[in-house]
């Protein structure tokens, strides 16, 4: 069954601080992994898209990882800001054609000053 | 301004009740979908639809129904026989739709908050 994973659920950080978020899937076959931030009562928003081929990519101070390997991807957030505040959603979409998207639960990141 | 719109941003419904949410896009985008989110859950589609007068059941239609009558606009009703309504509704639209590429990126709109009395 194609399922994705995200751990922690919650995070609590101080600002300024880094932290790391975890997305595992099994998806399969696998073609994409997206990372969104959803801010309070909005609608998601793109962070970074992870391919097959990608290991890294950064957008400013969110650095994302793939291991196609374990079928894991990490997105790492770098001195963190208030406005970092959000849930962020680990997305994978399957090769298979037509297959919808498969969103994980999100993690809650609240940045405290 | 380009981007995609909902409304209303609150909605609240009696039991009983048929109400309509709307969504539009000016991104000339052919594909658009609804999403249901629930606290503590993934997004979970309710319907897409690929072209104008085409549409799909997502993993959870029962008690919705939608209508793509015009490329832009894509409104979801939420009917009586949705036993749970209470949520928070997303729309979203991308360039080409699940069969077009595996780059295709769907873009939400501001969300609205449906909550029955």
């Amino acid at each position: 069954k194609n399922q994705v994973e995200q751990s922690p659920q919650s995070l609590i950080i101080l600002e300024g601080k880094n932290c790391t978020l975890q997305c595992n899937y099994t998806v399969s076959p696998f073609s994409n992994l997206r990372w969104y931030k959803q801010d309070t009562g909005r609608g998601p928003v793109s962070l970074t898209i992870m391919t097959f081929s990608e290991n890294t990519k950064s957008n400013g101070r969110y650095t994302a990882t793939l291991d196609a390997d374990t079928k894991q991807s990490s997105l790492h957030i770098t001195a963190s800001q208030l406005s970092d505040s959000a849930s962020y959603i680990c997305v994978v979409r399957s090769n298979q054609a037509g297959t919808a998207l498969i969103f994980g639960k999100g993690t809650t990141l609240s940045v405290s000053s | 301004d380009g981007g995609i719109t909902q409304s209303p941003k609150y909605l609240f419904r009696k039991e009983g009740q048929n109400v309509t949410l709307s969504c539009e896009q000016n991104l000339n985008h052919d594909a658009m979908y609804w999403y249901r989110q629930d606290p503590g859950q993934g997004l979970r589609l309710i319907y897409y639809s690929q072209i104008v007068n085409d549409f799909q059941k997502g993993d959870i239609a029962e008690g919705y129904s939608v209508s793509r009558e015009k490329k832009e606009s894509f409104p979801l009703t939420v009917t009586s026989a949705q036993k749970n309504p209470t949520a928070f509704y997303l729309c979203a639209s991308s360039l080409r739709g699940p069969s077009g590429g595996a780059s295709d990126e769907q873009f939400f709109g501001p969300g609205t908050r449906l909550t029955v009395l």
